[in-house]
């Protein structure tokens, strides 16, 4: 069973700040089977990345995604009103990490 | 659009089963895929306890494996979900997923909006 760390636990910044989220692997995983999900208070998760850097539809480029091996990076390049809320990295379409939580500063 | 619904008791009973249901809409589970159930307790993150094809291949979470079975009914499409012998660490919003393979990619891409279920007495 693949463990998958995120950090930091949460993320304090202010709208049009960039934010780094991380997601480190307890063994390596293939890129194909990284996804990142974004989940606001009282919905149901909502997919953003597959295959570690590919934006599903709908998502706004200022979503990406990137690594290899065991360290993968989700990147919000200036932060939105919408864009606070909890990011989660899943493996395999299975596991899932503990989250981040990008909160407004 | 592919649609997902879960239903079932919002209360159950400590050491009783929890059983819920799925129901797809906008695509038939017989057409491929595998489907997923996730769980989420209050105020905690997301948990995968297991996922299902339409030939009824599974797999779950180990942490979970003893007391899961889900199940599918292509006839109703649908699947199914039964956590035995529940505690109050059970408590939790349960969702049901798709999880799409495609082109060696896998994620879940379509979600229900989840079911709050609560184990008291």
């Amino acid at each position: 069973e693949i463990v998958l760390t995120q950090s930091p636990g949460t993320l304090s910044l202010s709208p049009g700040e960039r934010a780094t989220l991380s997601c480190r692997a307890s063994q390596s995983v293939s890129s194909s089977y990284l996804a990142w999900y974004q989940q606001k208070p009282g919905q149901a998760p909502r997919l953003l990345i597959y295959g570690a850097s590919n934006r599903a539809t709908g998502i706004s480029d200022r979503f990406s995604g990137s690594g290899s091996g065991t360290d993968f990076t989700l990147t919000i390049s200036r932060l939105e009103p919408e864009d606070f809320a909890v990011y989660y990295c899943q493996e395999y379409g299975s596991f899932f990490g503990g989250g981040t939580k990008v909160e407004i500063k | 659009q592919v649609q997902l619904q879960e239903s079932g008791p919002g209360l159950v009973k400590p050491s009783e089963t929890l059983s819920l249901t799925c129901a797809v809409s906008g695509y038939s589970i017989s057409s491929g895929y595998y489907w997923g159930w996730i769980r989420q307790p209050p105020g905690k993150g997301l948990e995968w306890i297991g996922s299902i094809n339409h030939r009824g291949s599974t797999f779950y979470n180990p942490s979970l494996k003893s007391r899961v079975t889900i199940s599918v009914d292509t006839a109703k499409n649908h699947f199914s979900l039964k956590l035995s012998s529940v505690t109050a660490a059970d408590t939790a919003v349960y969702y049901c997923a798709r999880r799409k393979e495609d082109y060696y990619y896998y994620y879940m891409d379509v979600w229900g909006k989840g079911t709050t279920v609560t184990v008291s007495s």
